[in-house]
């Protein structure tokens, strides 16, 4: 089926390790984006590229780092995890303008 | 700012009561609105949208009517079931920097007992 693809669907951390999620779209489009999920909070903007080539800053960006690898894939990068980290990670990607966005299953990620 | 704000859940009811999920909005000009529902351990789903004032949003039953006069975006349904137990998220969608983003609520649950 088409639609947004994360990997890994869980994964459990230490303190001060790395790891990159993936996401991946198969819909042609254009822009990406990358949310967090936190109990009461709603979802929160991370990083979001709005093309090909671009990436940029959402609301709460510290501590990530985002890769545009080409028009289907998106990546979220943590180079040191934080307690505070701890969280379900959405991504979601949009073809135009006022459109809905997809969203995949998400991330369900632990940092201890 | 630009905000959701979603009534408090949790939210319990009987199978075939009625449902009212109340969405109101803070927005500079006239944003497109929309209802996600996420079920558990999956992503959130596109269930409704309404891209103007007056307009009327449905799918499976149910509805939101896009309210300029009071800022506001309700879910309703007639008749729930089992099946709709799940979160309800209200959203909003704004240009930002170039591109766009969703605003959420933030999120109601629902349970429905049999």
């Amino acid at each position: 089926n088409a639609g947004v693809t994360q990997t890994p669907k869980f994964q459990v951390l230490k303190t001060g390790q790395s790891m990159t999620l993936q996401c991946a779209q198969d819909m042609n489009h254009n822009s990406m984006y990358w949310y967090r999920q936190d109990p009461g909070m709603g979802l929160r903007l991370i990083y979001y590229s709005a093309s090909e080539g671009t990436t940029d800053k959402g609301e709460v960006p510290n501590g990530y780092n985002v890769s545009r690898l080409n028009k289907r894939e998106f990546s979220l990068r943590l180079e040191s995890a934080a307690p505070s980290q701890t969280s379900v990670y959405f991504c979601a990607s949009i073809k135009q303008e006022n459109q809905p966005q997809h969203f995949g299953d998400g991330t369900r990620l632990s940092i201890l | 700012g630009n905000s959701v704000t979603q009534m408090e859940g949790p939210v319990t009811l009987s199978e075939e009561a009625f449902l009212t999920i109340n969405c109101t909005y803070t927005a500079t000009g006239y944003p497109s609105l929309f209802w996600y529902v996420q079920y558990p351990g999956e992503g959130l789903q596109l269930l409704l949208k309404a891209t103007k004032a007056d307009d009327k949003g449905s799918n499976k039953g149910f509805e939101a009517t896009y309210r300029k006069e009071t800022t506001s975006f309700h879910l309703e349904k007639g008749s729930v079931q089992v099946s709709d137990s799940a979160v309800y998220f209200c959203a909003l969608i704004l240009p930002y920097q170039g591109a766009q983003k969703l605003v959420f609520g933030q999120g109601t649950r629902l349970t429905i007992n049999p």
